[in-house]
């Protein structure tokens, strides 16, 4: 079965600093991958995902992710935190019935 | 750009009760989803719904659950006599097609207080 492990619960940055989500995901088969932002009282919005094509895949706002297939791992990366950018990030699979897995979310802080 | 909507976005009932929680997803997706998110847990699968009927649901999509698609545009989720442990923030979602890497886009969610 396919899941996600998002490695820290919470993160905090201070704005203008690098941003570093850690995801590690476990799939049979070549996945799916998503990156979704939730913003406090909002709905989950996609940021970017991987579909097989090109391993480094750029989404909204400044985000970038690489997929490492070696490493089982989805980082999800920003060069430069903006105080918008404090939210829940979570870490997706599509499985095989493409229903969504979701990681456990991560919480991102951003220190002025 | 279309969206996937919810109503409400509170709900507060009491035990037993029975809630419909409402969505209208993007005008031309064909493939339906129900997931929650209990306070301090993951996000959860519950439902899919195709072609007018279910295609898949999770072991918590008991028979306390339905989902209907009663008008070609709302699609619902039924729960028929709540429990304190269904309180939790509701996302219907829709997609266009069953490519796997095709978006799920969400609503912003129902939050359900049963007490």
């Amino acid at each position: 079965a396919q899941s996600v492990t998002q490695l820290d619960s919470h993160v905090s940055v201070s704005e203008g600093t690098p941003v570093l989500l850690r995801c590690n995901y476990s799939s049979s088969y070549s996945p799916s991958l998503f990156w979704y932002v939730q913003h406090p009282n909002k709905g989950l919005q996609l940021l970017l995902k991987y579909t097989s094509a090109a391993t480094l895949v750029k989404g909204i706002n400044g985000f970038e992710a690489e997929f490492k297939k070696s490493e089982t791992s989805f980082h999800l990366t920003k060069p430069s935190a903006h105080m918008s950018d404090a939210a829940e990030y979570f870490c997706v699979v599509s499985d095989s019935t493409n229903k969504l897995v979701f990681g456990a979310g991560t919480i991102l802080r951003v220190k002025s | 750009e279309p969206e996937v909507t919810q109503t409400p976005s509170h709900q507060v009932t009491q035990m037993g009760q029975e809630v419909i929680l409402r969505c209208v997803p993007i005008s031309n997706h064909l493939y339906f989803y129900w997931y929650r998110q209990i306070l301090g847990q993951k996000v959860e699968f519950l439902v899919s719904f195709y072609n007018n009927e279910i295609s898949e649901k999770s072991e918590i999509f008991d028979d306390q659950f339905s989902v209907e698609r009663p008008d070609g545009s709302n699609f619902t989720l039924k729960i028929r006599s709540t429990k304190l442990e269904d309180s939790a923030m509701y996302f219907c979602a829709s997609r266009l097609s069953i490519y796997s890497g095709e978006t799920q886009y969400f609503g912003p969610g129902t939050r359900l207080l049963v007490l």
